[in-house]
Order: structure tokens, then sequence, then C-alpha cells
């Protein structure tokens, strides 16, 4: 299934680093998602964008800054890092809101050294 | 804030037997509960899901329980099999903006 598409599958990165992460998703949905998965812990819901505006933001740092040009594309943008931003980040879709099924993607595996 | 609690972390069980994993949830008005699969290195993948206006869902070898007046949903697997093998996330839309939360996993092994 190649649904949703996550771009890079790895990223190794320094704490005063920049980079980004990329989501594209083919099924025709309204809203797009960021989580965050770290070990032994649930997934936690970053961002949500519906119709490419920002309806939820969990409390998270200004270092991590979404961008939703249009309904299919979505991008984290990462800046000074720490440790403990370490995770996979999982990019989901789905039609509607957060009460219809989730569609993942593969995720990026992000190391900050 | 609204939560979903899942247990057990994990479980163990011979090929052949059943897994049940509980979550419960705080939220009353939620109104759906999927439950994802998610292997060693992959993606989690929705399996089943169940919605409030039903007490239960079937679909093969796996079927998923609604209690609502307890606050608690159930997904059973008959007949495990090794691929079975993986990490099961429960989910419940909860909040005002009705947004899915994620019990912590459970991580199932069959036993062949």
């Amino acid at each position: 299934e190649t649904g949703v598409t996550q771009t890079p599958r790895h990223l190794v990165m320094g704490m005063t680093n920049k980079k980004s992460l990329k989501c594209e998703q083919h099924l025709g949905h309204n809203a797009m998602y960021w989580y965050k998965q770290s070990a032994k812990k649930p997934l936690e819901l970053m961002f949500v964008y519906n119709f490419k505006e920002q309806t939820e933001n969990n409390s998270v740092p200004s270092r991590f800054s979404p961008e939703c040009p249009n309904s299919s594309h979505l991008f984290l943008h990462l800046h000074t890092l720490q440790p403990e931003d370490s995770a996979l980040y999982l990019c989901a879709s789905s039609q509607g809101d957060g009460n219809q099924p989730q569609h993942f993607g593969d995720g990026t595996r992000l190391s900050i050294l | 804030g609204e939560n979903v609690e899942q247990h057990p972390s994990t479980l163990s069980v011979q090929e052949g037997d059943s897994a049940v994993i509980k979550c419960t949830y705080s939220d009353s008005a939620s109104n759906y509960f999927p439950w994802y699969k998610q292997e060693l290195g992959k993606r989690p993948q929705l399996i089943i899901d169940i919605r409030s206006n039903v007490g239960e869902k079937k679909d093969q070898r796996i079927a998923v329980t609604l209690n609502k007046t307890a606050k608690h949903f159930s997904l059973h697997i008959t007949e495990t099999q090794p691929e079975d093998s993986a990490v099961y996330f429960c989910a419940a839309d909860v909040g005002s903006a009705r947004q899915l939360t994620f019990g912590s996993g459970t991580q199932l092994t069959v036993l062949p």
C-alpha cells in the first residue's frame, strides 16, 4: 500500500541542523496528521490539518514547525532539536476528522546526535 | 485530559489459542474506536473499528466488543497464528475536537 508516502525513511541530524520531513497522500483525503512515536509510549498527536488549515497543535515545542501547502502534502520543519526528540515520526491522513479511519505512512526514524 | 488505558502491555499465547486485549476510555462522548496492528519496523495498519451504535463487530478471526456503559472495549483474536505477532494499539476519539487518542500498545507474541 503506498497511499501515504513519507521521506526520508531515516534521518540523523545534529542539534543545530535544520531539516524537513515530507509526507504525501494519494487517497484524496482532506485531513493530515503528524504523530510522534517513542519507545514504550503511546502515539502522540502533534498537529492536525483539515483542508490545509491547522486545527490542532498539541502543545508542541516551536522547534517543530508544520506546513501544509495543500490537502495532499504535509511537511514538518525541524530546527534546533534535542536528543529527546529522537523518535519515529508518523504521518497519517483521513477523510474527515478524527472519528474516521486514519491511514499511516511508514514514518521517518529521526536520530538527534 | 481524556485518556485511553490499554492492558496488558505484553501478551504471549500458544499458536491456536485466543488473545484478548482490553482498553478503557474516560470521555463519555467517544464514538469511534479503531484498532491498529503494527509489525516491527512497519506502519500501523487499521485492522478493525467499531462505532458506539453497535456492541460487537467481527471480521474472520478478529472481533471487537464495546461496552459504552462501562467505557471499555476489547479486541479478540481467535485461532492465533505466528503472523499475528505484533504491537496492537487501541484508540478512541476524544475531546472537543474529536481527535484520536491512542493506548500505549500491547506486544502480542504467538508462540509456535
